[in-house]
């Protein structure tokens, strides 16, 4: 089953955000294979985050996660209006298939 | 740089058809990495559909695709492939080519992250 996220957050720019992401011990719990992803209206989703903390090549440092038990939990500093799209949180998960779940969806207005 | 270019034109099939979408990888080497196949419904969220080992050809399949997913690779274009057969109007979706970092067995597979994407094909499940 997907992962639990807001449906929503919004903030002003330049102020700091998180997004969570709540899972099971069978998936977020259970696992350092958290991922986040931005996706933006017609566009392929963008890996921001993998492994639960660590930000691939080319990923703004406004951009951190941690993961505590179930939950992870996804932070953007100094909010900018290109951050305005959805966020998609991820994880590797044993329960059954399929084997990669993905969160609900949260949408971030930029206000 | 690396680049993951789909089949361009979105397709429109009827129910019982079958669809094959490309995906063509370049700007890195095919073989060390693997593909992964996802699709989004309208205003839903990605699902997971399957992955191919682009270094041996293992593949692994949501259970809810098996037998209905096929997925290939051409290493001598450096091209992926997925055919959906049986289609009905549920598959109808964006689908996307991820490059995925495992390309081991596939028995021991288990997805981290995908860290490129194609640009997604829509496919019409439509009478």
């Amino acid at each position: 089953s997907a992962l639990t996220q807001p449906a929503s957050v919004s903030g002003s720019p330049g102020q700091s955000i998180t997004i969570s992401c709540t899972g099971t011990s069978d998936d977020i719990g259970g696992y350092n294979y958290v991922s986040w992803y931005q996706q933006h209206p017609g566009k392929a989703p963008r890996l921001m985050i993998y492994d639960v903390s660590n930000r691939p090549t080319g990923s703004s440092n406004r951009f951190s996660a941690s993961k505590s038990g179930n939950t992870a939990t996804l932070t953007i500093s100094g909010l900018q209006p290109e951050d305005d799209a959805d966020y998609y949180c991820a994880s590797y998960t044993s329960s059954s298939s399929p084997l990669y779940v993905f969160g609900s969806g949260t949408k971030v207005t930029v206000l | 740089q690396v680049q993951l270019v789909q089949s361009g034109a979105d397709e429109v099939k009827e129910p019982g058809a079958s669809v094959k979408v490309s995906c063509k990888a370049s700007g890195y080497i095919f073989t060390d990495y693997g593909i992964s196949w996802l699709r989004q419904a309208p205003g839903q969220g990605p699902e997971w559909v399957g992955w191919i080992s682009a270094f041996n050809g293992d593949t692994h399949s949501a259970q809810t695709f098996q037998g209905k997913v096929t997925l290939t690779t051409d290493t001598s274009t450096t091209t992926a492939y997925m055919e959906l057969r049986s289609l009905t109007v549920d598959d109808t979706a964006t689908y996307f080519c991820a490059r995925d970092p495992y390309y081991g067995s596939g028995t021991y597979y288990k997805p981290h992250y995908f860290d490129y994407w194609g640009q997604g094909t829509l496919v019409t499940v439509s009478s």
